[in-house]
């Protein structure tokens, strides 16, 4: 069965400086990953996506993210944040085959000092 | 109007009471899931289904019916609410297995 494991219950980074927030996940295949942003109290919110092809994906909000299949990988990242990047991440994976099912990770909190 | 809606936004019940959460979607997505959120879990899925009449089991299943006789609505029922489901569900859905699911505002829901 798939599984998603994201080592970093928090994170605290200042504001302008970069970030990766790490995901590595355990799937038989080539998996469809995903991750989400949830501002508190709010829904989940799609950053990026990779189904196949360039294993570095372009997301919204400046967000990249980097398929390493050789390390069951895919972290994201992000050059300079912002005070309005403060949420928490979910890196998710779904299965590609037979039944769609998509499991998340526990989820990385940012928080991001002024 | 357009996309995923939950009802009820927020529902407080009591121990052993059957309650239903609801579920619609206006898109025509083949896929809807449910999830709960618990602190230190992330998001865990309880169950799924691909197409009316069909509906899985994801990782925490126990204690929760779900049924869907039309597209679009997804109802999720806890039969004999226990204070273990207070949580907050989420129901998403996704147009094909290629897609990414699209995500309800939640529900937040106590068991008392």
């Amino acid at each position: 069965a798939q599984s998603v494991t994201q080592p970093d219950i928090h994170i605290t980074v200042s504001e302008g400086a970069s970030l990766e927030l790490r995901c590595n996940y355990s799937y038989g295949a080539t998996p469809y990953l995903f991750w989400y942003v949830q501002s508190p109290g709010q829904g989940l919110q799609l950053l990026l996506k990779y189904f196949s092809g360039d294993t570095l994906v372009q997301g919204i909000k400046g967000f990249e993210a980097e398929f390493k299949r050789s390390q069951s990988s895919f972290n994201l990242r992000k050059p300079s944040v912002h005070w309005s990047d403060a949420a928490e991440y979910f890196c998710a994976v779904a299965e590609n085959t037979g039944g769609f099912k998509t499991i998340f990770g526990a989820g990385t909190r940012l928080f991001v000092k002024a | 109007d357009a996309g995923i809606t939950q009802s009820p936004r927020y529902k407080i019940t009591e121990t052993g009471r059957q309650v239903t959460l609801m579920c619609h979607q206006t898109w025509s997505h083949s896929y809807m899931f449910w999830y709960r959120q618990d602190l230190g879990h992330g998001l865990r899925l309880i169950y799924y289904s691909a197409a009316a009449d069909i509906t899985d089991k994801g990782e925490v299943p126990d204690g929760y019916v779900v049924s869907r006789s039309k597209t679009e609505n997804f109802p999720l029922t806890l039969e004999s609410a226990t204070r273990s489901q207070t949580s907050v569900y989420f129901c998403a859905s996704s147009e094909s297995r290629t897609s990414y699911p699209y995500f309800g505002p939640g529900t937040r829901l106590t068991v008392t």
